[in-house]
């Protein structure tokens, strides 16, 4: 399965846009970039996804390199309540199981 | 409320016992997963059905444990002569057939297991 890499932690200030990267170099051709996060005691929850293009939504945007090989999921006004871990993940076609890094635990300043 | 729900949401246990877990997903999603996350790490992905059928099982999934979805609407999960190592959070996800590969999963809030 094709691996994702990303820091371990990341700092922002609140109302800031926060940008938190992802390397994928070993993605294939139809795999799907998703981010998830996981806020304290809860389950994952969907954030965004994308294949080639640029993707916004309400809760993100996803900015993917030309190449594949890496993203950014942006977080236009950072808020108390998005401090969660948030994973980069490399969506399997046959099953759809994801498979989870380490992700990236993000902490929100006031 | 009309999301995944899980039952029990803590369960403590002492070690050699079984224990079940039921996951109910979200109605008429026709995948469901099921995942183990210990403390301090990402989800693991150890099964999934679609409808009843059970069609992948990840290498974590011991002969000690074992998962069912027998009419493909909620799913068990077994864990047989429970270890110490067992203890994690065990959470369930559903999809619908629609949208394709990139269709989002939908979580629970998971089953928090404690082998003593």
């Amino acid at each position: 399965d094709a691996k994702t890499t990303q820091p371990n932690s990341m700092e922002s200030n609140e109302e800031e846009p926060v940008h938190l990267p992802c390397n994928h170099s070993t993605i294939s051709g139809t795999d799907y970039i998703h981010w998830y996060r996981q806020l304290p005691s809860q389950g994952p929850e969907y954030v965004i996804h994308g294949l080639t293009s640029n993707v916004n939504n309400r809760m993100a945007s996803l900015a993917i390199a030309e190449d594949r090989k890496s993203s950014t999921l942006i977080l236009h006004r950072a808020t108390l309540r998005d401090a969660a871990v948030y994973y980069c993940i490399l969506r399997v076609f046959q099953g759809g199981k994801l498979i989870f890094g380490q992700g990236t635990e993000l902490s929100v300043k006031p | 409320d009309t999301g995944v729900s899980q039952n029990p949401r803590h369960k403590i246990t002492k070690r050699g016992q079984n224990v079940t877990f039921r996951c109910d997903p979200i109605s008429e999603h026709n995948r469901l997963y099921w995942y183990r996350q210990t403390l301090g790490q990402g989800p693991e992905f150890l099964t999934y059905f679609q409808n009843e059928a059970q069609l992948e099982k990840s290498r974590l999934l011991s002969d000690r444990f074992s998962a069912e979805r027998p009419k493909g609407s909620f799913s068990t999960l077994e864990i047989q002569r429970t270890e110490q190592g067992d203890s994690a959070m065990y959470l369930c996800a559903s999809r619908g057939l629609t949208g394709g590969p990139a269709h989002e999963q939908f979580f629970g809030p998971g089953t928090r297991l404690t082998v003593l």
